[in-house]
């Protein structure tokens, strides 16, 4: 079974700071998505990472791929309020290239 | 909204009644899956379906919950005789060709269960 930790499982940052997010497996994936979950909406897919090594950009978000394909980051620069909510980092998996294995997630909560 | 549409946003449902969840995928998508979310735990996998096919059920379990996806209409997420532990949040999404890369989520529903 292909398992992705993510970590920390919390964190709580003033407006203006950095974070970085972590995704982590054991096993290597084809691709890793990243989404954004705020309380009672579905995931929103913000990346999507494929190449080892890849980085993207998407604003103040960073979004790099392991060069083992087998974890991922995710880095805020000067984070806002606006950035609050749960962070889900997502790959195929069960040997599929459909069926989306999922972290547990990071709760980001941005004070003003 | 051409996003992925899903109805009800909020369900409750008596121990024994059956559950209706409706997915309506977006535009020019003909490919459907339903995960569950239950309360500390990630979104886990239930099924995959394209138009009148089930594809992978197997995140489904096997008694009480069905899916299908008519060639007309929503998908439809069944759940019959419903007990305490199906209160979750169940989330569709779609994609236009059969990969992971591309699915996108519709708002979910929230099934409680009293």
């Amino acid at each position: 079974t292909q398992l992705l930790e993510q970590s920390p499982q919390f964190l709580s940052i003033q407006e203006g700071e950095n974070l970085t997010v972590y995704c982590n497996s054991s096993s290597v994936f084809s691709s890793l998505q990243w989404y954004r979950q705020e309380p009672g909406e579905g995931p929103v897919l913000l990346v999507t990472v494929v190449t080892g090594g890849e980085v993207k950009k998407l604003k103040r978000l960073t979004f790099q791929f392991g060069d083992a394909r087998k974890d991922s980051s995710l880095h805020i620069t000067a984070a806002q309020p606006g950035d609050t909510g749960l962070y889900l980092c997502a790959g195929p998996g069960g040997g599929s290239n459909y069926k989306l294995t999922f972290g547990k997630g990071t709760l980001l909560t941005v004070n003003p | 909204n051409a996003g992925v549409m899903q109805n009800p946003r909020h369900l409750v449902r008596r121990r024994g009644q059956e559950a209706r969840l409706r997915c309506s995928p977006m535009k020019g998508h003909s490919h459907v899956y339903w995960y569950r979310q239950l309360p500390e735990e990630g979104l886990k996998f239930m099924v995959y379906l394209q138009k009148e096919n089930i594809i992978d059920e197997s995140g489904m379990p096997k008694e009480r919950f069905s899916a299908e996806f008519p060639k007309e209409g929503p998908s439809i997420l069944r759940i019959q005789q419903v007990v305490r532990g199906d209160s979750a949040a169940y989330f569709c999404a779609s994609s236009k060709g059969r990969s992971s890369g591309e699915q996108y989520f519709g708002p979910g529903t929230r099934l409680t269960v009293t």
